[in-house]
Formats: C-alpha cells, structure tokens, sequence
C-alpha cells in the first residue's frame, strides 16, 4: 500500500525548534518529489515547500522563507521539515505530500499523510 | 488573501451540477497547470483534478476541471451529499517561485 506517515508534532514553546518527519512505503521515494503543506485552524492549506527526489531544488513558500527547512534521505524512504523559532501562528496540522508528475509547475499532489498537530503556546 | 481566489462557499441539492471558479494571472494560472483537491476536515486532502483536466484512478467522472486564460472552473455533476467538503484549486506561480492554493470553496449539498 501505499502511504506516507507524518510525525514529530507536539506542544512546544513560542522560540523552540521541532523537526517533522514523513515516512513513506509502498512506493520508490527516491523517484518522486515531496512537498509540506499546513492548514491552521480555521484557515485554508498552505503550501510550505518542495525538494526535487535528488533533493537538488528546493523551494520554499514566502511564510516559510529563514525558519522551515526541507530536506530527504533516500535511503530511510523519509523526508523532514525542520522549523526554528516557532511562532503562535505556525499552530497547524503538517501534511506531507508526494508530487505525482516530474515537474512541480505541471504536477498534483497525489498521496498525502494524515498530518501531525504542532500546536506553539507558552 | 490568497494568490488564488475563490468564492468562499457553494450550494446546490443532491442531482444538481455546480461549479467552482479559480482565478488567478499570467504567472500562475495561465502558465501552469491547475489542480484541484478535496477536503474533508481531519483527513488528508485528496488529488481530485491535476493537469487542468485530468482525474487520478478512482475518481468519479462527476468531477471534471476546466481551464482557459487566468481560470479555472471545478464542476461536480450529480451533488451527493458526500461532496459535501472543502474544494482548493493549486498551480505553480512562476514569479513566486512557488505552489499557491487557492483560499478554498466549502460546498454544502442542501
């Protein structure tokens, strides 16, 4: 089956850093581009950013810009999002996602994880 | 305010077809493809729409997309009321150098 398992969210303090973690089965991940997307209560999703499969492009949405950083190991089937000095409004559920086409500006997103909960207050 | 704009709601009766609009500009839309995603809340969203038109494995023919200029349109033929959910259009934006959602369109079947 395929799928992909989001985790590393929890409650954290306004200024500490978390890493999110996606494992990913049933598939070759080392072929496919990833993405993080969030949704904070209330809100609509978020695009967060994108690292090609050789992790040589890298991009990332204006709001996560300094503080997110994407990054993969091909070889743990596994992709990260590590986010420092956390801020009340990065309160969301993080979902990982896999792009189904070669090209970010041609592709969907067509297998999502269940999302882990960050939830920052003091 | 999202790069992409949406009308924040939609309705319509079990049988009927209604339709989602997603406008945006030369560097989003127009320039790429447009996808469109459900979403129900505490789940992960589903890929409805990708390459404008195209529908992943699974998805009923009831969804189709459409695409000319700066929009796109959703249209869900034949409403059931598990359609019910939050719909988002999504292209790449070459001058952001980034995906963009659009704000989101929650459909309510009546």
């Amino acid at each position: 089956e395929v799928q992909l398992v989001d985790s590393g969210g929890g409650l954290v303090r306004p200024g500490e850093s978390l890493r999110l973690s996606c494992a990913a089965s049933g598939f070759t991940f080392s072929i496919y581009s990833m993405n993080w997307v969030r949704q904070a209560p209330g809100k609509g999703l978020e695009w967060l950013s994108y690292i090609s499969r050789d992790s040589n492009y890298r991009y990332y949405a204006d709001s996560a810009k300094g503080r997110f950083t994407i990054s993969r190991d091909n070889a743990r089937n596994s992709l990260y999002l590590q986010v420092s000095s956390l801020r009340a409004e990065d309160t969301a559920v993080y979902f990982c996602a896999r792009d189904e086409g070669e090209l970010a500006r041609l592709s969907g997103m067509d297998v999502w994880g269940q999302g882990t909960s960050v939830i920052v207050s003091s | 305010q999202s790069v992409l704009t949406q009308p924040p709601s939609a309705s319509g009766a079990p049988g009927q077809r209604v339709t989602i609009s997603c406008s945006g500009s030369s560097s989003n839309i127009r320039s790429n493809d447009v996808c469109w995603y459900q979403h129900l809340p505490g789940t992960a969203p589903k890929l409805l729409i990708h390459n404008n038109h195209q529908r992943p494995s699974g998805v009923p023919d009831r969804f189709s997309g459409s695409k000319s200029g700066t929009s796109a349109s959703l249209a869900i033929s034949g409403l059931r009321s598990e359609d019910e959910a939050d719909y988002y259009c999504a292209a790449w934006d070459d001058s952001l150098r980034s995906r963009v959602f659009g704000g989101g369109t929650k459909l309510t079947v009546l």
